[in-house]
């Protein structure tokens, strides 16, 4: 049961254009909502997190969005640049669920084109 | 480099035979992760530790599996008579509890292959 989902296995975006990632989940109990970007042949690499209690968090070029009551988040990343390109991950995870473990979407690929 | 680090990075065996990774976790950081990602899938949780002490198993982690991180520190993740279906990426991740924030920051993986 994928408690976390990426619907976009992919995304081409023009290289200083918005480029929109989106997660739904399913899990209520999920508090914690966590980005990671991974390049082939690497780990995952920590991009960008928020907190339920927000709704919004801001790093640079990263922007994160929560919709709690349609359990739904996305990545905005502006503007795009061809080093961006990679596989977006996103993550969540629930302290009342008794879990501590992350619980990951299937991934969506990025392509920035020059 | 005080990142996560994990050894080997690749490793080809045949099935049946056993195989062991290591993690190194960030210093200091009391939590271990392990993960396992397939083919067009996102990482999938398989056991953590905090400290030496094993807190949870996924139901994925096979009684072919077995973890251990004696000391606090580094970790160990052995499969037993692997089988072709164990082949992935594994992953190893670490996070700090008295953090103010829920991150876990990941390794390089180790790419295993069993033919």
């Amino acid at each position: 049961d994928q408690q976390v989902k990426q619907n976009s296995p992919s995304l081409s975006v023009q290289e200083g254009r918005i480029s929109i990632l989106n997660c739904d989940y399913t899990n209520s109990m999920f508090d914690y909502f966590l980005w990671y970007k991974k390049y082939p042949a690497e780990g995952p690499t920590f991009l960008i997190s928020i907190s339920s209690i927000k709704d919004k968090n801001e790093d640079g070029r990263f922007t994160v969005f929560l919709n709690k009551s349609a359990k739904h988040l996305s990545l905005h990343i502006v503007p795009s640049q061809p080093g961006d390109s990679a596989v977006y991950f996103c993550a969540a995870r629930g302290r009342k669920t008794g879990a501590n473990n992350l619980f990951f979407g299937t991934g969506t690929r990025l392509t920035v084109i020059p | 480099d005080t990142g996560v680090s994990q050894d080997p990075r690749h490793k080809i065996t045949k099935r049946g035979q056993n195989v062991t990774f290591r993690c190194d976790p960030i210093s200091e950081h009391n939590r271990l992760y392990w993960y396992r990602q397939t083919l067009g899938q996102g990482p999938e949780f398989l056991t953590y530790f905090q400290n030496e002490a094993q807190l949870e198993k996924s139901r994925l982690l096979s009684d072919r599996f077995s973890a251990e991180r004696p000391k606090g520190s580094f970790s160990t993740l052995e499969i037993q008579r692997t089988e072709q279906g164990d082949s992935a990426m594994y992953l190893c991740a670490s996070e700090s509890v008295a953090g103010v924030t829920d991150t876990q920051y990941f390794g390089p993986g180790t790419r295993l292959t069993v033919l």
